[in-house]
């Protein structure tokens, strides 16, 4: 089946710096969607990308769907404590199909 | 407002008995969702839901049942637990039409369930 593959797996980075983290998939998607979750909670949306190119901002948060609809990428600027979490990929091909989410990026903040 | 609840949030079992987690959206969405995240957080879909007619339904033993009694209600019913069912197992909600999924899926809090 289809696979997300996210990266990096974790990152520890100092308060105030930027973040970056991409997923690759072995197969095109037509929706790609950023999601985070927060210690003991399920996930919440952060952007929904729906045409390949598409770059999309969430305030400090950025989300481009790859050309060629195989990957996708998060950005963080300036990144706070509160930003703290695991942050998931996840597609969408459509149709009744089913959302595949990727691995996960753990992201601490170092305060 | 809780927009999609379930319970309990945790639930600690021994292996082989029977247990039930239940889910509630009070979105009006017409979509039900259950996902199961392993101990290392990847998120499997195990059952889709469109208006109480089963739309997905992943390699998942027969064990696990889901029902849906209504639209804003999905509940799973396992049987004969084992130890490797031990994860957190999320709901979900979300709004399609003709099989397009029209907004974010709305997650509940998860049920962390540790099978003894």
């Amino acid at each position: 089946g289809q696979q997300l593959n996210q990266s990096p797996q974790s990152m520890f980075i100092q308060e105030g710096e930027d973040v970056s983290m991409n997923c690759t998939s072995s197969s095109i998607f037509n929706t790609w969607l950023w999601y985070k979750q927060d210690p003991g909670e399920g996930p919440v949306l952060l952007i929904a990308l729906y045409k390949a190119g598409e770059l999309t901002s969430n305030g400090r948060l950025t989300a481009q769907f790859g050309i060629t609809r195989k990957d996708s990428f998060l950005n963080i600027s300036a990144s706070i404590p509160s930003d703290v979490g695991i942050y998931f990929c996840a597609g969408l091909l459509g149709g009744y199909q089913k959302v595949t989410f990727g691995t996960g990026t753990k992201l601490q903040v170092i305060p | 407002d809780t927009a999609v609840s379930q319970t309990p949030k945790y639930l600690v079992t021994q292996m082989g008995n029977d247990k039930s987690i239940k889910c509630e959206q009070n979105l009006g969405h017409d979509t039900m969702y259950w996902y199961k995240q392993d101990s290392k957080k990847f998120l499997k879909i195990m059952f889709s839901y469109n208006n109480k007619e089963l739309i997905i339904n992943e390699t998942v033993p027969n064990r696990f049942s889901p029902k849906s009694p209504d639209k804003a209600h999905l509940n799973l019913h396992i049987n004969s637990l084992e130890l490797g069912d031990s994860a957190v197992y999320f709901c979900a909600s979300s709004q399609e039409h003709a099989g397009v999924l029209l907004n974010e899926q709305f997650f509940g809090p998860g049920t962390r369930l540790t099978v003894l």
